[in-house]
């Protein structure tokens, strides 16, 4: 597509249920990347994809967060048993290569709010 | 540990001044800075970027300037337009780390008529 895609766009949840967010990269972009903005604070990386090297998971804030991305198209963020303190807005990235010098395309995010 | 720091949340000027946002980084390993503009409800956007081995970039109305003796950089906008106002982010990568930018917490632009 034109842009990122993220699904959904907000997203409520109780607390202790799992959600799955979405990002649907540029075509041709392999490198992908999440980052989530809690209120108040700077964006924060989560995990990083690039083509099929074993992800970059140094960002992942707990083992209730886990990502998957199928080749160098679709990924998933998974966030299990959720808490008050995920919520944020999860940001999803695309790069034609890994490399931040290539500049980073950002999807709308979803914002997350857990009650 | 905040890497990247943007010490002013806000930041109010008027139509037509320049408008001086400013980063400090600690970690003398990131040789490579960026700033994104963010608009309320979208992703942040590229906006201009600078490597180590310069002092300063332009690109029309935006300037990025980076003293690395200082571990500071800034971003000048002349003159600020009304749909200048959005919050910018200073990012930075560096060696081991190319693949992960670390963001600042953003300064919000009001560009006031």
């Amino acid at each position: 597509g034109a842009g990122v895609s993220q699904s959904p766009s907000n997203k409520v949840t109780e607390k202790g249920k799992d959600v799955e967010l979405r990002c649907d990269p540029i075509s041709g972009h392999t490198a992908l990347y999440w980052y989530r903005q809690r209120l108040g604070q700077g964006l924060e990386f989560l995990i990083y994809f690039q083509g099929n090297s074993a992800p970059d998971k140094s960002g992942l804030p707990s083992d209730r967060f886990s990502a998957e991305r199928t080749g160098e198209s679709v990924s998933t963020l998974t966030i299990q048993r959720t808490q008050q303190e995920d919520s944020a807005v999860y940001l999803c990235a695309s790069s034609l290569a890994g490399g931040s010098n290539y500049g980073y395309t950002f999807g709308s995010g979803t914002r997350l709010t857990v009650v | 540990d905040q890497q990247v720091k943007q010490n002013s949340p806000s930041l109010s000027v008027q139509e037509g001044r320049i408008s001086i946002l400013n980063c400090d980084y600690t970690n003398s390993m990131f040789d490579y800075f960026l700033w994104y503009k963010k608009y309320p409800a979208e992703g942040p956007t590229f906006l201009i970027s600078i490597s180590s081995i310069k002092d300063k970039n332009e690109d029309g109305r935006f300037t990025v300037f980076l003293n690395k003796s200082a571990k500071h950089l800034s971003l000048h906008i002349v003159p600020s337009q009304p749909g200048d106002s959005a919050v910018y982010f200073c990012a930075a990568s560096g060696a081991g780390t190319a693949s992960k930018l670390t963001f600042g917490t953003g300064t919000r632009l009001q560009v006031t008529l």
